[in-house]
């Protein structure tokens, strides 16, 4: 039972374009969400969060929304760069657990 | 401020046998946690220590033991090692708990034979 879903193993963008990695959740309980980035051969780094209050939350080029009605959040990531190449993980949390989902594997193409 | 570090980066066992996986957490952090990385499936939580007690535990099999010293640093132990335990072990820490912002080590590939 994934409680966290990314459907899309992964997403290729032009450099320049706007990149939307998607995350569904089915758990109402889940009241903070992140987003982590993987290189290869490193661990994973926080990127961006957002509280279930809130419904956007931006920094710089990454803008995350949450749509609480539709369980559903995504990372808006404009303009790509191709140093955004990454696997993209969301994470969901509430009161000590947290739920990662299974990623996105962003390519920006130069 | 020195980050997560974990040792060693790769090891390669065979299967029966034992293995232990060091991670040293940011200094003042108290919430450590480890999670298994394979293809497909993310990262899937084993457990959290937090002043040295487990509070919290995933959903694997009991060869999956972990614990924690006074200085916060953990060790995770994996007894019996079958084909299916190669993958990524990533540890994480915090100050409070996994409900707030991860800073992960590197991880230690384990490849089982």
């Amino acid at each position: 039972d994934q409680q966290v879903k990314q459907n899309s193993p992964s997403l290729s963008v032009q450099e320049g374009r706007i990149s939307i990695l998607n995350c569904d959740y089915t758990n109402s309980m889940f009241d903070y969400f992140l987003w982590y980035k993987k290189y290869p051969a490193e661990g994973p780094t926080f990127l961006i969060s957002i509280s279930s209050i809130k419904d956007k939350n931006e920094d710089g080029r990454f803008t995350v929304f949450l749509n609480k009605s539709a369980k559903h959040l995504s990372l808006h990531i404009v303009p790509s760069q191709p140093g955004d190449s990454a696997v993209y993980f969301c994470a969901a949390t509430s009161y000590d657990k947290v739920i990662f989902g299974p990623g996105t594997s962003l390519s920006v193409i130069p | 401020k020195a980050g997560v570090t974990q040792t060693p980066r790769y090891l390669i066992k065979t299967r029966g046998q034992q293995v232990t996986l060091s991670c040293s957490p940011i200094s003042g952090h108290r919430s450590v946690s480890w999670y298994q990385q394979t293809p497909g499936q993310g990262l899937q939580f084993l457990f959290e220590y937090f002043s040295e007690t487990q509070r919290n535990k995933g959903n694997f099999p009991g060869r999956f033991s972990g614990r924690q010293f006074s200085n916060s640093r953990s060790e995770m132990n994996v007894s019996t090692l079958e084909l299916g335990d190669s993958a990524l072990y990533l540890c994480a820490s915090s100050f409070r708990g996994t409900d707030e912002k991860l800073f992960f080590g590197s991880g230690t590939q384990l490849s089982v034979l």
